[in-house]
This record gives structure tokens, C-alpha cells and sequence, in this order.
């Protein structure tokens, strides 16, 4: 089945312990994406990379850090978390081949708790 | 900058009903539209994009909307609500000279009522 996972699902943590959250796809994507979703802001953009050793800053990438070193992989890092980085986060990813317009499909989330 | 808003964070219509969601956009250059929807508790999924081909664009679950460049609108429609269709919508635009960054708008929360 074609799909983007991520792990962990829930996760709760405390202020200043570094934390991995994993994002795997199956679909040979190029493009992929870390957003974070807070009530009343919508999804705002962390970071996007568009291959392998190739990324870039979203809109709110304080604090966080990606890396992409295999295809299919695209971790999510907090190496010092702050209770502000409380939040739902989702993974997405899609092919390149049509640009910008191409669909993204995205992981079921995870519910980050800093305390 | 590009940026979305969408108007209404909550939406209530009757079943059968018409839903109209309104979303504006804002962008320098000749943009990419989308909206997804969230169900409860799960990801994002795509209802429909503009892509420049047409201005009325059909997608999933009986959705559609229109690209007006000269209103800076894409608001989503459906002729007759299902209770099915209550979840959160988001629009979403990217700017088509190739950056590959996406913002979303803050949702719209539909309600359907029996």
C-alpha cells in the first residue's frame, strides 16, 4: 500500500531532550515536507527537500532540523525542544515530475507534548 | 509573499444544503491552488488543484471551485452537503515559479447538520 508513516505517533517529552521523529514513503517521492499544525494557524511549512542532500527552510524552521540521506526517509529533529514546539506534525511527500502542482500525500500525524 | 485566507474558521450548513467555503489568496506571481481535507484524527488529503488549465475545477466527493484572478479567490462548493463531508478544509497555494514552498490557510471547519 502506498503510503507515508511516521513515527512516533503520540509522543511526550520534556524540555531540552532531543527527540527524532521519523517520516518514511514508499512511493519513490522526491519532494518531502515536515509541517506543524496549531489551532487557528492552519499548517505552517518546517522544512521541504526536494531529493537526496537537498533541503530547505519552510516558513517557521527555528528550532527544528531535517536531513535527507535516503530517498525515502526524511527525519524531523528537535535537539533542544521547547514547550512552544508543542504541536501536531505532519509529513508529506510527492513527486516532482509536474512542479508545484503535484499532489502531496501525507503521513497520519504526530502529537507532540513538550512539558 | 504569497499568503491564504480563508474566511469563517467554522461553517455550519443543513444536509443538502449548498457548502460554499471561501478562500483569497495573495501572490506576486501566477499561483498554484489546492484544497485539502482533514478528517478527525487522521492526514491531509487532496480535494482539488488549479493548475492553470481551467478555472473551474472538479475534484473528489462532488467538490469544485473557481479560479478568479481578478477577485484573488478559489472558494470551494458543493451543490448538496452530506453528513459525511463534516471535516476541516484547508486551502493552500504555491507560487508556480517553481519554489516548492506551500502555504496553507488557518481552516475551515464544516458542520453538517441532520
Amino acid at each position: 500500500e502506498a503510503q507515508v508513516t511516521q513515527n512516533p505517533r503520540y509522543l511526550i517529552t520534556v524540555t531540552g531532550k532531543k527527540l527524532t521523529v521519523t517520516c518514511s514513503q514508499n512511493m519513490n517521492h522526491e519532494y518531502m515536507s515536515w509541517y506543524r499544525q496549531d489551532p487557528g494557524l492552519g499548517l505552517r511549512q518546517i522544512y521541504y527537500s526536494m531529493n537526496v542532500e537537498v533541503t530547505d527552510k519552510g516558513d517557521v524552521p527555528e528550532g527544528y532540523k531535517v536531513s535527507r540521506k535516503e530517498k525515502r526517509n526524511f527525519p524531523l529533529i528537535l535537539e533542544s525542544p521547547s514547550p512552544n514546539q508543542t504541536s501536531l506534525y505532519f509529513c508529506a511527500s510527492s513527486f516532482m515530475s509536474g512542479g508545484p502542482t503535484d499532489t502531496q500525500y501525507f503521513g497520519p500525524g504526530t502529537r507532540l507534548t513538550v512539558l | 509573499a504569497q499568503s491564504v485566507t480563508q474566511l469563517g474558521s467554522h461553517v455550519s450548513v443543513s444536509e443538502g444544503a449548498l457548502v460554499l467555503l471561501r478562500c483569497n489568496y495573495s501572490s506576486s506571481v501566477p499561483p498554484y491552488l489546492f484544497w485539502y481535507v482533514q478528517y478527525p484524527n487522521q492526514g491531509l488529503q487532496l480535494l482539488l488543484k488549479y493548475t492553470s488549465a481551467a478555472t473551474l475545477v472538479k475534484g473528489i466527493n462532488g467538490f469544485e471551485a473557481e479560479f478568479k484572478k481578478s477577485e484573488t479567490s478559489f472558494h470551494l462548493t458543493k451543490p448538496s452537503a452530506h453528513m459525511s463531508d463534516a471535516a476541516e478544509y484547508f486551502c493552500a497555494v504555491s507560487e508556480a515559479s517553481g519554489t516548492y514552498k506551500y502555504i496553507f490557510g488557518t481552516g475551515t471547519r464544516l458542520k453538517v447538520l441532520a
